[in-house]
């Protein structure tokens, strides 16, 4: 199966400090994208890295590609509260059943005040 | 701007009852459409998807069946739900590569 699977599973940390978050897939991929769902709500995109790319920052996100490892890494810097959420890995394959997006179950973070 | 909108948010309804659930896309023409189930504490499993009016791929068996009658508009349909049927669906349209998320219905079946 595609299927990314996250690491932890749930991640409780003090507002201030750095959360990372971490992905691990089994077949060769297109890209890798995170998400993040609020209790209750849909998910929204965070951001999407390339199989050719190793690293990218958005804001206070940084996500990390390790395509030898089949693994990828989400770090968010300075958490704050409202950063309390669940956090999806996803997996688009290169060929055939696995290029469609493939969810992991997630990760619940909670952001103490 | 591209909206995507779901309702209702929340459903009760008892086993063997009939089940439509709507899903509208504003700002696009031609998206892919798709519906996925989450159970409580579990990733997002990829129900159907549409390319098109009219055009649906199911990738699980199940008690559910999927219509895209307009080519904004995707209907998730059950005839007679059961109790497995429970869990938050959500309906997302993709963007290039990335996907785009409505903001789900709450189903419980009781």
């Amino acid at each position: 199966s595609q299927q990314g699977e996250e690491d932890p599973q749930a991640l409780s940390i003090q507002e201030g400090e750095n959360a990372t978050m971490n992905c691990s897939y089994k077949t060769s991929i297109n890209n890798l994208q995170w998400y993040r769902q609020n209790s209750g709500r849909g998910l929204v995109h965070l951001i999407l890295i390339r199989s050719n790319e190793r690293e990218k920052h958005s804001g206070r996100l940084r996500v990390t590609l390790d395509t030898s490892k089949k693994s990828s890494s989400l770090l968010i810097t300075a958490s704050r509260a409202a950063d309390t959420a669940s956090y999806f890995c996803a997996t688009v394959g290169k060929t055939g059943a696995n290029s469609k997006l493939t969810f992991g179950k997630g990760i619940t973070l909670s952001v103490r005040p | 701007s591209q909206t995507i909108h779901q309702w209702p948010a929340t459903l009760v309804q008892p086993v063997g009852s009939p089940l439509s659930l709507e899903c509208t896309v504003e700002g696009t023409s031609n998206p892919n459409l798709y519906w996925y189930r989450q159970a409580a504490g579990r990733g997002l499993q990829l129900l159907f998807y549409s390319v098109g009016i009219g055009q649906i791929s199911s990738e699980v068996p199940q008690n559910l069946s999927a219509s895209r009658p307009q080519d904004r508009q995707f209907i998730l349909s059950s005839k007679k739900l059961l109790l497995s049927d429970s869990g938050f669906y959500l309906c997302a349209w993709s963007v290039f590569t990335s996907m785009c998320f409505g903001p789900g219905t709450r189903l419980l079946v009781l």
